[in-house]
C-alpha cells in the first residue's frame, strides 16, 4: 500500500499568521491518464470531511482562497496563508492514484 | 444540493453482519463512482471500498473477503454489507462521491462492534 506521512502532526497558530502541512508518499502519485491524484481534505470538530483541494493545487468550489496545495510526484504541501478561527480541525491528504486508496494520518490545526 | 445520508448502523456483536444504507440526492447518481470510508474512534480517516459507475469494485485488504459494496441506481443507493464483524471495525462509516478525491460526504453512521 501507499503510505502517505504527514508533518507536523500538529501545528499550533497564531490567527493571522501562515500555516503548512507537508505529505509524502511512498510512491509516485502520478497516475497512467497523467493525473496527480492528492487530494486534502479538511475536517473540523463534529463533522465530516470536506475537500479543500483535488489533483494537487485545484480548489473546490467554495473553498477560501486562503488554502492553496502544490507538489509533484511524491511531495506536497497545504498552505494555509493566514489562519482563521474556522480553519481549527484535522487535516489529511488523501492519494486517489493507487488502490487501496490511502490517507494520511491527519495534522491537527490549533489556534495559539 | 447534492445530498448523502447514511443508515443502517448501530450496535452488532462480534462475527455479526450489518448492511449499511447511503440515499444519495442532487446529482445522477448512476454516472458516479462511490466510496466508503470509514473512521475508527478519535482516529485518522481509513478508506475502505470503492464501486465504480461501470461496477469494478475495491476494498481495503482489511475488509476483503467480508464486506461487499453495491449499488441500486433505480433507488439511488449504495449500500456496504458487512459480514464476519470484528472489534477493529467499529467506527463511523462515511459515504462519499467519487473515487479519486470523494467531493461530497455523508454525515456518517455509526457502527459498534461488541459483545
Amino acid at each position: 500500500d501507499v503510505v502517505m506521512t504527514q508533518s507536523p502532526l500538529s501545528l499550533s497558530v497564531t490567527l493571522g499568521q501562515p500555516a503548512s502541512i507537508s505529505c509524502s508518499s511512498s510512491q509516485s502519485l502520478v497516475h497512467s491518464d497523467g493525473n496527480t491524484y492528492l487530494n486534502w481534505f479538511q475536517q473540523r470538530p463534529g463533522q465530516s470531511p470536506r475537500r479543500l483541494i483535488y489533483k494537487v493545487s485545484n480548489r473546490d468550489s467554495g473553498v477560501p482562497d486562503r488554502f492553496s496545495g502544490s507538489g509533484s510526484g511524491t511531495d506536497f504541501t497545504l498552505k494555509i496563508s493566514r489562519v482563521e478561527a474556522e480553519d481549527v480541525g484535522v487535516y489529511y491528504c488523501m492519494q486517489g492514484t493507487h488502490w487501496p486508496r490511502t490517507f494520511g494520518h491527519g495534522t491537527e490545526v490549533e489556534i495559539k | 444540493e447534492v445530498q448523502l445520508v447514511e443508515s443502517g448502523g448501530g450496535l452488532v456483536q462480534p462475527g455479526g453482519s450489518l448492511r449499511l444504507s447511503c440515499a444519495a440526492s442532487g446529482f445522477t447518481f448512476s454516472n458516479y463512482a462511490m466510496s466508503w470510508v470509514r473512521q475508527a474512534p478519535g482516529k485518522g480517516l481509513e478508506w475502505v471500498s470503492g464501486l465504480f459507475d461501470g461496477g469494478r469494485t475495491y476494498y481495503a485488504d482489511s475488509v476483503k473477503a467480508r464486506f461487499t459494496i453495491s449499488r441500486d441506481n433505480s433507488k439511488n443507493t449504495l449500500y456496504l454489507q458487512m459480514n464476519s464483524l470484528r472489534a477493529e471495525d467499529t467506527a463511523i462509516y462515511y459515504c462519499a462521491r467519487g473515487i479519486f478525491g470523494p467531493d461530497y460526504w455523508g454525515q456518517g453512521t455509526l457502527v459498534t462492534v461488541s459483545s
